[in-house]
């Protein structure tokens, strides 16, 4: 077990509808990274927050937005959604409030998306 | 030069075998070279890392080989066992920046 809790683990919706995944760290990380995972796509790096600001912005979709509250929790709000959006969304989290960070990324489990 | 290449795509190794997994990346700036383990319906997991002021690290069964003039870096598992069947990323990120390029993927399969 990571500590990084996911949920949704499964979702069907429909086109055009819009989803918010959300992911809360482990106890005392500051930093939650979202990427998604398609079938033989590897994991694709889409946003960075540290302690409730964006820090670093990957390949995410205009239609794709996220945030991370002062309890540090974070959501992906995916809009708009196509059939092209059904993926894996994996939540991680690093660097922790005390101690020295080893530079390890600790992942949760995943939101399966699937769009139909 | 962000890219990080992985491959090979799949692998097939027999109970015992040396399982081999290589990667390569551009960005000379990357100093942080992790693979992450990844078993059907949970999310990756750190195996093992490398920083390039060394050309091996092992830690029991698992290998990182790093060639720093070549800018490529390897997984070895040796004594490959039906446990270790999994997908393999490696990835690349400059220290204390967490932002992390991963490579495509190995889905490797140990025979029994």
């Amino acid at each position: 077990d990571s500590g990084v809790t996911q949920t949704p683990k499964h979702l069907i919706t429909a086109t055009g509808q819009r989803v918010t995944l959300r992911c809360s760290p482990r106890s005392g990380d500051l930093s939650v990274y979202w990427y998604q995972q398609s079938l033989d796509q590897g994991l694709q790096f889409l946003i960075q927050y540290y302690n409730g600001e964006e820090r670093a912005k990957g390949n995410i979709l205009e239609r794709f937005s996220a945030q991370q509250f002062p309890d540090l929790h974070s959501e992906l709000n995916l809009s708009s959604l196509e059939l092209g959006d059904s993926a894996l969304y994996f939540c991680a989290s690093s660097v922790p409030l005390a101690g020295v960070s080893t530079g390890e990324l600790f992942f949760g489990e995943g939101s399966r998306l699937t769009v139909l | 030069q962000q890219q990080v290449k992985q491959s090979p795509q799949s692998l097939i190794v027999q109970k015992g075998g040396i399982s081999i997994i290589n990667c390569a990346y551009e960005n000379t700036a990357f100093d942080y070279f992790p693979w992450y383990q990844q078993f059907p319906g949970k999310g990756p997991a750190l195996l093992i890392a490398i920083r390039p002021d060394v050309s091996e690290k092992k830690e029991g069964r698992f290998t990182i080989s790093f060639n720093k003039s070549a800018k490529q870096f390897s997984l070895h598992i040796m004594d490959s066992q039906p446990g270790d069947s999994a997908t393999y990323f490696c990835a690349a990120s400059r220290a204390g920046t967490y932002k992390y390029i991963f490579g495509t993927g190995t889905r490797l399969k140990v025979l029994a």
